[in-house]
């Protein structure tokens, strides 16, 4: 199985505030990457796919990067709206496997 | 717009059986591959079951093979999960979750708002 990293497990941030999330996969995985959003209680809802592709109606904001083995999530300016927990997952090979979630939270 | 329904959970005692259901519109349900995805109480995301567009691949991890089966029905636009032989491991809030319009496996576009499982005796 492909063994997914997130740093950091949890960060503080401002409103406004540049942030970068950090995944590393066990194993080459190309840009079978995916990223997700998930608020307290909630489901979570796909951002990025594909390492670097914006879903539809997402804010520009997000953005993904990377490829092989190391991705980066970017929120360009944190909104409020933003504090929630962000998920990787690989789509490169069965089983499918997240990494453990960051948390952003308010600083 | 999309919508995924998903009922069925409850408490169940190690041993039982449940199915989940997930009732879905807004979309060409035919067209999509459909996966079940579950989050044990304070935990991260395990994905646990795939069913191609037309009901003929599946595919799930080691944890729940052999144990869960995933089936659709594309006429009610509903895919189900079968749980059999339940441990307290699998408590879990359980998602529905649909595979994007390129036809691409393991990329989750829509989710349910999860159905509630635990396993207790």
């Amino acid at each position: 199985d492909i063994h997914m990293t997130q740093s950091p497990s949890s960060l503080s941030a401002a409103v406004g505030d540049r942030v970068t999330i950090t995944c590393r996969a066990s194993q080459d995985i190309g840009n079978w990457l995916a990223w997700y959003q998930q608020k307290p209680g909630k489901a979570p809802e796909l951002l990025i796919y594909a390492a670097s592709r914006l879903l539809s109606g997402v804010p520009s904001r997000f953005s993904g990067s990377g490829s092989g083995r190391e991705f980066t999530l970017t929120i360009s300016a944190l909104q409020p709206e933003d504090f929630a927990t962000f998920y990787c997952q690989q789509a490169n090979s069965f089983p499918f496997t997240f990494g453990p979630g960051t948390k952003v939270d308010i600083k | 717009q999309v919508q995924l329904v998903e009922s069925g959970g409850g408490v169940v005692q190690p041993g039982g059986s449940l199915r989940l259901s997930c009732a879905t519109s807004g979309f060409t349900f035919k067209s999509h591959a459909m996966d079940w995805v579950r989050q044990a109480p304070g935990k991260g995301l395990e994905w646990v079951a795939l069913i191609s567009s037309d009901g003929y691949y599946e595919n799930y991890p080691d944890s729940v093979r052999g144990r869960f089966i995933i089936s659709r029905d594309n006429s009610k636009n509903t895919v189900y999960l079968q749980m059999n032989s339940l441990i307290p491991e699998d408590t879990a809030v359980y998602y529905c979750a649909r595979g994007n319009d390129y036809g691409d496996y393991g990329v989750f576009d829509s989710w349910g708002q999860g159905t509630p499982l635990t396993v207790s005796s």
